[in-house]
């Protein structure tokens, strides 16, 4: 069945540095795919989304980028702060369809 | 504002009771979810709805049944709790009319049963 597969689980960068979360699916005809971030205690918020027909898709400090040929997308965050501490979580959905495929999600902490 | 709700926000309850998850949303969707997740952990499809009248089960084998006679209210029932049922509910939902159609999800409740 379809599967999106997320690395890495945990993630720890030292403030002011990058950080960079990996999914892949399987489903060649998955055409949306939005990123969460949950912190502790607290629901999954949308923090960026894109669709198949973009390459890449920023926010501020936050960007997604997309190859739909090797399957793959990513999210990108600069100059991390200690409050992107938490989990972030990828998914992918297909139009039309009820699904939408998560990831496993990766524990990003942030040291002071 | 228009949001997600779910009600209560914890509940502990012993085994055997029937206990009810409520959830209405204010933003129109059509599209309805319940996700069960253990805190940080993976989110694990249940339930979903298409519509009023539209129920459907989810990846996840659950011994909870859901309803979906109104638009905005997809209460979601455990006729009798146990131990296993122990967990986070997430209750969300999406609008497939607009172009990008990410889900929005509620507070959650935080069920333990002893």
């Amino acid at each position: 069945g379809e599967n999106v597969e997320q690395h890495p689980s945990t993630l720890s960068v030292q403030e002011g540095d990058s950080a960079v979360i990996k999914c892949t699916y399987s489903d060649s005809a998955s055409n949306y795919f939005p990123w969460y971030k949950q912190e502790l205690g607290k629901r999954p918020q949308l923090i960026i989304d894109i669709r198949s027909n973009v390459g890449e898709k920023k926010d501020q400090r936050i960007a997604v980028t997309l190859n739909k040929t090797a399957k793959h997308f990513s999210l990108h965050i600069t100059e991390t702060q200690p409050e992107d501490s938490a989990v972030y979580f990828c998914a992918a959905k297909t139009s039309g369809t009820y699904k939408y495929i998560f990831g496993t999600g990766t524990r990003l902490k942030v040291l002071a | 504002e228009a949001d997600i709700y779910q009600t209560p926000r914890y509940l502990v309850i012993g085994t055997g009771k029937k206990i009810t998850l409520e959830c209405s949303q204010t933003m129109g969707h059509d599209k309805m979810y319940w996700y069960q997740q253990d805190p940080g952990m993976e989110l694990h499809l249940i339930h979903y709805s298409y519509g009023v009248n539209s129920t459907e089960k989810g990846d996840l084998s659950s011994e909870s049944t859901v309803s979906r006679i109104r638009t905005e209210h997809f209460p979601l029932t455990l006729e009798s709790a146990r131990p296993s049922h122990t967990s986070q509910y997430l209750c969300a939902s999406s609008d497939w009319s607009l172009t990008n159609s990410p889900l929005h999800f509620g507070n959650g409740t935080r069920l333990t049963v002893t």
